[in-house]
């Protein structure tokens, strides 16, 4: 059975660093990892997907790894702002059902102080 | 085509009404998810769909939640004899199965029990 875990639950950084969070998954039989951002109320906004084929995929100041061998995934946000402020969620679908069903970490809380 | 809507955006009901809510995919998407999202928890699968067939169905999901996606195209879930325990957030999504399998969430149906 897929687990994901996002360790950790709540972070709080000043503008202008850059970070690092992280996802971890039980069952490295993945068939893609997708990183997602929600803002309170709101639905999920995709950001990354990585192929089990890939090892990372970037999109202007983020910056998504997959390591199956050890079964995490890093997401790394490149100086910070106030607007990155929202939760972020790792999800990963399995290659018993082709890229189904997503199984969703709890997310990290991030907040960025100005 | 402005991506995946979710109708209504919010439900306020007894507890033993029945409630249905609907999806409208991005318009070439072939798959067709459902989640839930409680406060502070990543969204858990319901179901989803492939075109027409309902190709799974989480255990979780009691016999009193029923979706149907007639034409392939939009989808409905509906919820008999509601309780307070399903108040929650249902989330849509929808996916290029075969592509880029990213997959793209509507803004949700926040649903009160009362």
């Amino acid at each position: 059975k897929q687990e994901v875990t996002q360790i950790p639950a709540a972070l709080s950084v000043p503008e202008g660093e850059n970070l690092v969070l992280n996802c971890s998954f039980a069952d490295s039989a993945i068939y893609n990892l997708q990183w997602f951002r929600q803002d309170p109320g709101k639905g999920l906004t995709s950001l990354l997907l990585i192929q089990s084929s890939q090892r990372e995929q970037t999109s202007g100041r983020l910056n998504a790894s997959l390591d199956k061998s050890s079964g995490r995934s890093t997401l790394y946000i490149a100086a910070s702002q106030p607007g990155d402020s929202a939760t972020y969620l790792c999800a990963t679908s399995t290659i018993y059902n082709q890229g189904g069903k997503l199984i969703f970490g709890q997310g990290t809380e991030l907040s960025v102080k100005p | 085509d402005t991506g995946v809507s979710q109708d209504p955006r919010h439900k306020i009901t007894k507890r033993g009404q029945n409630v249905t809510f609907r999806c409208d995919p991005i318009s070439e998407h072939n798959r067709l998810y459902w989640y839930r999202q409680t406060l502070g928890q990543g969204p858990e699968f319901l179901t989803y769909f492939q075109n027409e067939a309902q190709l799974e169905k989480s255990r979780l999901l009691s016999d009193r939640f029923s979706a149907e996606r007639p034409k392939g195209s939009f989808s409905t879930l509906e919820i008999q004899r509601t309780e307070q325990g399903d108040s929650a957030m249902y989330l849509c999504a929808s996916s290029l199965y075969g592509s880029t399998d990213t997959q793209y969430f509507g803004p949700g149906t926040r649903l009160t029990v009362l």
